[in-house]
């Protein structure tokens, strides 16, 4: 079965250190795979997505992906985080079934980012 | 932010009632992707709707149903609550269906409520 998993429920950081959100996938073909963040009682925010090309994917807010395909991983990491960056991260593999594509999530991943 | 919209922002049923949720898409987007939240979960793929037609479907009873009209708005319908569709429903619109590669940008959800 194609999925994805995060295996930390949470991640604790200081604030200035890097930080780094692990993700890993188990796709048949190519993987498309994408980061989202959720704020509390907000919807999911777009931070970036790897399609093909460069493992390092670079996204907003200073975000950075690693795409390694021997290791099935995708990490979202961050050289400095900030109190702000704490939030539910989400990881996810876009498939093509017939004729649409969804996303398959992971569980999520809270992280806390401390003064 | 997106330019996705979601009404109402929250919801409160009985079991056995029905619901409709409503979701704006981002413009020049035509199609529309829904999803499940539930606490502490991450979001399960209900179905896709790509030029008014439903083209995709999740793991999820017929009781959830959908429409998308032709401005590219769409509605989730859920008849016959239960106590377990509780969650947050997310709406996700994408420049184009079918395309593994293509980013979903969601609102900001709707939480239901079922008692």
């Amino acid at each position: 079965a194609q999925s994805v998993a995060q295996p930390e429920d949470q991640v604790n950081v200081a604030e200035g250190n890097p930080l780094t959100v692990k993700c890993t996938y188990s796709v048949s073909g190519n993987p498309y795979l994408f980061w989202y963040v959720q704020y509390p009682n907000r919807g999911l925010q777009f931070l970036l997505k790897y399609i093909t090309g460069d493992n390092l994917v670079k996204g907003s807010y200073g975000f950075e992906a690693e795409f390694n395909k021997s290791q099935t991983s995708f990490h979202l990491k961050k050289p400095s985080a900030l109190v702000s960056d704490s939030a539910l991260y989400f990881c996810a593999v876009s498939l093509i079934s017939g004729g649409y594509n969804k996303l398959i999530f992971g569980a999520g991943t809270r992280l806390a980012v401390h003064p | 932010e997106t330019g996705v919209t979601q009404s109402p922002t929250h919801l409160i049923k009985t079991r056995g009632q029905q619901v409709t949720l409503r979701c704006s898409s981002q413009s020049g987007h035509n199609t529309v992707s829904w999803y499940q939240q539930a606490l502490g979960q991450g979001p399960q793929f209900i179905f896709q709707y790509y030029r008014e037609e439903e083209n995709g479907r999740g793991n999820f009873p017929p009781r959830f149903s959908g429409l998308q009209f032709p401005n590219y708005s769409s509605e989730l319908n859920v008849n016959a609550l239960e106590l377990d569709d509780s969650a947050l429903y997310l709406c996700a619109s994408s420049f184009v269906g079918g395309r593994a590669a293509d980013t979903q940008y969601f609102g900001p959800g709707t939480r239901l409520t079922v008692l």
